[in-house]
C-alpha cells in the first residue's frame, strides 16, 4: 500500500539557519503530495501541496517539490524562526482521493 | 466562518466502556473524514463520508463505526474501549469527496484518555 517516510526527528535550528526535512514516499498511482504542520495542542494545519510532477508548493517561506523520480517532497525553508517550532507531517493522497497517508512526523525546535 | 469544530476536547474513559465523539464541518462542506493520532506518530485513517454515504474505511476493528447526518455533521463511535485507544481524534472537513485539489480543513480535535 501507500506509505510515507519522513527524515528522524527531533530537529533543532538556530533562528535564521536553513531548514531540510526529507520525505519520500511509495504510492502505486500519482498522487498528491501534502506538508501539514500542527502545533502545540492544536490539530493539523495544511502548509502547501503539490498536485503533480514537478510541481512546486509554497506557503510563507516554505517550499516542496514533487519530485517524481526519486518519488520525494522534501520540505525547505530558508530562515526559519522561533515561532517556526511544531511538527511537520508530510502526506499523499491516493488516486481515488478517499483518504490521506501521513509520514510519522518531525519535531522542529527553533532556538532564538 | 467557523472551522471544523468538534467536541468535546478532552475526555476520559475506562476500559470497556463506550465513547461519541461529534464533528461539524465548515459550513457548505459535504465530506467529514476521521482520523486517529496516538501520541507521538502521524494520524491513521479511519473513516471518510461524503453525502451520508460511507466512501472509505481505514485499517480499524468494527468497534470503531460512524455516521454522517443530514447536515453534514458526523459521529464516531468506539465501542468496548481499549487502552490502546487513547489518541487523539481529529476531524476533517472538505468540499468534495476527493481528488488531490480537495483540500482538507482539519478541527483541534478530541483527546481521548482510556484508563
Amino acid at each position: 500500500g501507500d506509505s510515507v517516510t519522513q527524515m528522524e526527528g527531533p530537529v533543532t535550528l538556530s533562528e535564521e539557519a536553513f531548514l531540510t526535512i526529507n520525505c519520500t514516499y511509495t504510492a502505486t498511482g500519482y498522487p498528491s503530495l501534502f506538508w501539514y504542520v500542527q502545533y502545540p495542542g492544536e490539530g493539523l494545519q495544511l502548509l502547501l501541496k503539490a498536485t503533480k510532477a514537478d510541481d512546486k508548493g509554497s506557503n510563507k517561506g516554505f517550499e516542496a517539490t514533487y519530485r517524481k523520480e526519486t518519488t520525494s517532497f522534501h520540505l525547505e525553508k530558508g530562515s526559519v524562526q522561533v515561532s517556526d517550532s511544531a511538527v511537520y507531517f508530510c502526506a499523499l493522497e491516493e488516486t481515488s482521493g478517499s483518504r490521506l497517508t501521513f509520514g510519522e512526523g518531525t519535531q522542529l525546535t527553533v532556538n532564538p | 466562518d467557523a472551522g471544523v469544530t468538534q467536541s468535546p476536547t478532552h475526555l476520559i474513559k475506562t476500559r470497556g466502556q463506550h465513547v461519541t465523539l461529534r464533528c461539524s464541518p465548515i459550513s457548505g462542506h459535504k465530506s467529514v473524514s476521521w482520523y486517529q493520532q496516538v501520541l507521538g506518530q502521524g494520524p491513521q485513517f479511519i473513516f471518510q463520508y461524503y453525502e451520508k454515504e460511507e466512501r472509505g474505511r481505514g485499517n480499524f476493528p468494527d468497534r470503531f463505526s460512524a455516521r454522517q447526518f443530514p447536515n453534514y455533521s458526523s459521529e464516531l463511535n468506539v465501542n468496548a474501549l481499549l487502552l490502546g485507544d487513547s489518541a487523539l481524534y481529529l476531524c476533517a472537513s472538505s468540499l468534495l469527496g476527493g481528488s488531490g485539489a480537495n483540500v482538507l480543513t482539519f478541527g483541534a480535535g478530541s483527546r481521548l484518555t482510556v484508563l
